[in-house]
């Protein structure tokens, strides 16, 4: 059966370390790869888009790898702040029918400790 | 604001009500999408609408009925409900819900409407 997993419900991390949160699935072939940051009482945002054919993917202090043979992608916050506390979705972009479809991860609850 | 907008924030309904789900998008986008999102559970799909075309329902009871007039206009309308369909109801956009183009399938989300059915 197809599955999406993130590496644990919640992660607790000292403020100035860098956060690692881990997507892996399995059954997919996803053309790409999204991660989102989502807030108590808000919707997911938008982070960052990975391609299947991009080992990695930058954006100030947000790293993405996508390892298609591992099936994982690994999501890391350099110098990590209290703001970067949040819940982290991945989710993957598979066609189904005539849409393509995100499929989501149940997520991780991080929280920066100052 | 991620211009996504969802009314009202708050519900709380009996089984035996009607009331619907609105969501407005003024970000120029063609397809609108419902989620559910239980806790503790990934979001779930429940439909998709592309330039107004319904092109996703994955098997949402029809207790659950989507509307969308047009591209900027997405309802979902909500009769006999059970406790069980308590959650947080999102409401995105993207530009093309065929997102073949890179970035056509990054979605906007609304902030949601907490349902609670007694």
């Amino acid at each position: 059966s197809q599955k999406i997993e993130q590496n644990s419900e919640a992660l607790n991390i000292q403020e100035g370390k860098t956060a690692t949160l881990t997507c892996n699935y399995t059954n997919y072939s996803p053309a790409y790869l999204q991660w989102y940051r989502q807030d108590p009482g808000r919707g997911p945002v938008f982070l960052l888009l990975i391609r299947e054919n991009e080992k990695e993917k930058r954006k100030e202090r947000l790293k993405v790898t996508f390892d298609t043979t591992l099936k994982q992608s690994l999501f890391h916050i350099t110098a990590s702040q209290p703001a970067d506390s949040a819940t982290y979705l991945c989710a993957l972009s598979i066609s189904s029918g005539s849409a393509r479809q995100l499929t989501f991860g149940s997520g991780t609850q991080l929280t920066v400790l100052p | 604001e991620t211009g996504v907008t969802q009314t009202p924030r708050h519900l709380v309904m009996g089984m035996t009500n009607k009331k619907s789900l609105k969501c407005e998008q003024h970000l120029g986008h063609n397809a609108m999408y419902w989620y559910k999102q239980s806790a503790k559970k990934p979001l779930e799909l429940m439909f998709v609408y592309n330039f107004k075309e319904q092109t996703e329902n994955n098997s949402v009871p029809s207790r659950f009925s989507p509307e969308c007039p047009n591209s900027s206009h997405l309802f979902l309308h909500l009769h006999t409900l059970q406790p069980e369909d308590s959650a947080l109801y999102l409401c995105a956009s993207s530009q093309d819900a065929q997102g073949v183009g890179l970035g056509k399938n990054i979605q906007y989300f609304g902030a949601g409407t907490r349902l609670s059915v007694l």
